[in-house]
């Protein structure tokens, strides 16, 4: 399953499919990326990040890819399980000094069974 | 691992009251970050402090303040609460050179 657009806010994948997250994000200038995946009533989880410097990178079961072109950025999951269901936020640093994240919309995924 | 600890977990007050929410970051971490995330919504960045010193500030109400101690942990006062600040806060920590920011469980804030 995949989302596109901007604030698709949901996604239903099938369990042991693979799933696609988009996010677009705003400031072309932004230097470092990361996906955080939240649970109800739970702080953001850590899953993935990415420098600008780069265009894919790969962990356990997910993916990310940075397209700076078109300013895209999406998390692949691979073999999703239920455990997987969750929101999940991309975020961006702004380069410079600052270093706080501006989140981006979430996306809910549901895995079916 | 240890991670970032905030407490209390869930606070109830009144409009107009105080309330006190603390963060204490993993260990050597000595960057902090507080962000306000309403009921549906993204987090949004409210404040950073490094080495005890404010770092950055985002849409921080100027009814609340914040400050990190000499042991790092930090603590976000809020004042004359409104039925909109309402939201989960949470507290995030990193080492002063990486990006990576780790999130505590955060604290549920609910105004009557």
């Amino acid at each position: 399953g995949e989302s596109v657009g901007l604030h698709l806010p949901t996604l239903s994948v099938q369990e042991g499919d693979n799933s696609i997250i988009n996010c677009a994000y705003s400031n072309s200038a932004s230097d470092y990326f990361i996906w955080y995946k939240q649970e109800s009533g739970k702080g953001p989880q850590f899953i993935i990040d990415i420098r600008s410097n780069m265009d894919k990178r790969q962990g356990q079961r997910v993916t990310v890819l940075l397209n700076k072109t078109v300013k895209h950025l999406s998390l692949q999951i691979a073999a999703t399980q239920p455990g997987d269901s969750a929101v999940y936020f991309c975020a961006e640093k702004r380069g410079g000094s600052a270093r706080q994240l501006t989140f981006g919309s979430g996306t809910q995924l549901t895995v079916l069974p | 691992a240890a991670g970032v600890i905030q407490s209390p977990r869930h606070l109830i007050k009144e409009k107009r009251e105080t309330a006190t929410l603390k963060c204490y970051p993993i260990p050597r971490h000595d960057t902090v970050y507080w962000y306000q995330q309403g009921p549906g919504q993204d987090p949004q960045f409210l404040i950073s402090f490094y080495e005890k010193m404010q770092s950055d500030k985002g849409s921080i109400p100027d009814r609340f303040s914040a400050q990190q101690f000499s042991d790092y942990h930090s603590e976000l006062n809020m004042s004359s609460l409104e039925l909109g600040d309402s939201a989960l806060y949470f507290c995030a920590s990193s080492p002063r050179d990486r990006d990576r920011q780790y999130f505590g469980p955060g604290t549920r804030l609910t105004v009557t």
